[in-house]
C-alpha cells in the first residue's frame, strides 16, 4: 500500500497491551481536537474528537485527553489489536472545525 | 451508502503541466475539503467548498484552485505543476452544516496519487 510518511515516529507495542499516542499542538486558540487513523492506501478515518472545555472524552477502546496547560493531546487505545496498527494523527482547530491543523502522524505497529 | 470517491486513483505527470482531481461527496453532502499530504508536511487544508461557494481558504499559491458544482461534485486543478506538488490529494466530504466540518461528520476519500516528473 501507500506509505503515509517515510520518516514518522514509531510506537511498537504488543498485542493486548494499552498504546499511548501523544501529539503536541501549537495554538494555544485552537478550541476543537481530533484524533484520526489512516490505514495504508486509505484516507484519515475519524476516531474520536474533544473540545477544550473538556480533559477527558472516551469511545470504544479508546480514551483522548487533552492538557491545555502546556498543549499536549494523547490518543489510547485498550488491548491493542493487530487492526489498529495504522499511522495516527491528531488535528487541532478554532472555531469549532475551521482550518483542521494537523499533525506530523505517529505510526503504531502491532506485535502479535 | 456510498463514500467520498476521488478520480483518478493515480496520475503521473510532468512539470510545467496541469492537473484536474474529481471528487464525488456522500449523497446529501454539501461540503467538500481538499487537502495535500506529503511525508515532509503531513496532511494540510486547501480548501472547503459549500453550495458551490469557496467557503475557506488555506495557504497554498493561486496554482491550486477548485470549484463545485451544483451537484457538490467538486474538482481541483493545479496549474504549472511542479516537482514538489507530488502528494496525495484527499478529498473530505460533509453535510455543510453551519460552523463547518466536524471530525465525526466529514468522511476523507481514499485520495488521488499526484507523481510530477
Amino acid at each position: 500500500g501507500e506509505s503515509v510518511g517515510l520518516h514518522l515516529p514509531t510506537l511498537s507495542v504488543q498485542e493486548g497491551d494499552n498504546s499511548i499516542i501523544n501529539c503536541a499542538y501549537s495554538n494555544s486558540a485552537s478550541d476543537y481536537f481530533i484524533w484520526y487513523k489512516q490505514e495504508s492506501g486509505k484516507g484519515p478515518q475519524f476516531i474520536i474528537d474533544i473540545r477544550s472545555n473538556m480533559d477527558k472524552r472516551q469511545g470504544q477502546r479508546v480514551t483522548v485527553l487533552l492538557n491545555k496547560t502546556v498543549k499536549h493531546l494523547s490518543l489510547q487505545i485498550a488491548a491493542t489489536q493487530p487492526g489498529d496498527s495504522a499511522v495516527y494523527f491528531c488535528a487541532e482547530g478554532e472555531n469549532y472545525g475551521q482550518n483542521f491543523v494537523f499533525g506530523p502522524g505517529t505510526r503504531l505497529s502491532v506485535l502479535p | 451508502k456510498a463514500g467520498v470517491t476521488q478520480t483518478p486513483r493515480y496520475l503521473i505527470k510532468t512539470r510545467g503541466q496541469q492537473v484536474t482531481l474529481s471528487c464525488s461527496p456522500i449523497s446529501g453532502h454539501r461540503s467538500v475539503s481538499w487537502y495535500q499530504q506529503t511525508p515532509g508536511q503531513g496532511l494540510q487544508f486547501l480548501f472547503e467548498y459549500f453550495s458551490e461557494t469557496q467557503r475557506n481558504k488555506g495557504n497554498f499559491p493561486g496554482r491550486f484552485s477548485g470549484r463545485q458544482f451544483s451537484n457538490s461534485r467538486s474538482e481541483m486543478n493545479v496549474s504549472t505543476l511542479e516537482l514538489g506538488d507530488s502528494a496525495l490529494y484527499l478529498c473530505a466530504s460533509s453535510p455543510g452544516l453551519a460552523g463547518g466540518p466536524t471530525g465525526e461528520t466529514q468522511y476523507f476519500g481514499p485520495g488521488t496519487r499526484l507523481l510530477v516528473l
